[in-house]
């Protein structure tokens, strides 16, 4: 099947510092990422789709200066979460989607973010 | 407003036992509805579904889909401890390929 990696797997910083968190499709092509957060005890909720070569399209809510979304090639998107503050921690887990008929998705490992 | 909704959160049950995970939406749009398991780390795929009424199946694993009553289940049977996990039921609005997520089933699988 379809591999998605994330890098970093963990990350703890300090507060007004920012992050970079890096998804990588690792055997396909994916034409468009999605990026998510889950807090603790909570389901996945959407904060923006990003498809390569264009601008990311952000969720109503959810601060597109704040959270800086780069798909500069079909197997890279970034996600930096820039002055970062403790409410920012939490689990961000990014997706991405090939062009197969099936429209799957495939879920990276996720980076869990700690800002202390 | 779009929405997908699970019952029940939480359940607890003993191996052997077999459970009905449930899963209701209102979409504008409907492409498809997938059902996720997730454990420490992101959600792993477990069905696809698209077609009214037909089944399917992975091992002790099973799942249908009903488009005019606008819900789906996932059954499990011979329940094990392994299959401890949310399980998470998110439905495709056909909005280029974004994913509406239920608050998830916490299943707890004891000896």
């Amino acid at each position: 099947g379809a591999v998605v990696s994330q890098h970093p797997s963990w990350v703890i910083c300090k507060s007004g510092t920012s992050v970079k968190i890096e998804c990588r499709s690792l055997d396909f092509q994916a034409t468009t990422m999605f990026w998510y957060r889950q807090f603790p005890k909570q389901s996945l909720m959407l904060m923006a789709t990003s498809n390569e070569g264009s601008k990311a399209t952000y969720e109503q809510g959810v601060e597109k200066d704040k959270f800086l979304i780069n798909h500069a090639s079909l197997t890279l998107s970034t996600l930096t979460v820039t002055s970062a503050h403790p409410e920012d921690s939490s689990f961000y887990i990014c997706s991405a989607r090939g062009t197969s008929v099936a429209y799957e998705q495939y879920f990276g490992p996720g980076t869990r973010l700690t800002v202390t | 407003e779009d929405k997908v909704v699970q019952s029940p959160l939480s359940l607890v049950v003993h191996e052997g036992d077999t459970v009905t995970l449930n899963c209701s939406y209102e979409v504008t749009n409907f492409r498809s509805l997938l059902w996720y398991k997730q454990e420490k780390k992101a959600p792993t795929f477990l069905f696809m579904l698209t077609s009214s009424g037909i089944e399917k199946k992975s091992g002790r694993l099973s799942s249908i889909l009903d488009k005019k009553e606008l819900f789906s289940i996932l059954n499990i049977t011979a329940t094990q401890t392994g299959d401890s996990a949310i399980y998470l039921c998110a439905v495709d609005d056909n909005q280029g390929g974004k994913l509406i997520f239920g608050q998830g089933t916490e299943l707890s699988v004891k000896p």
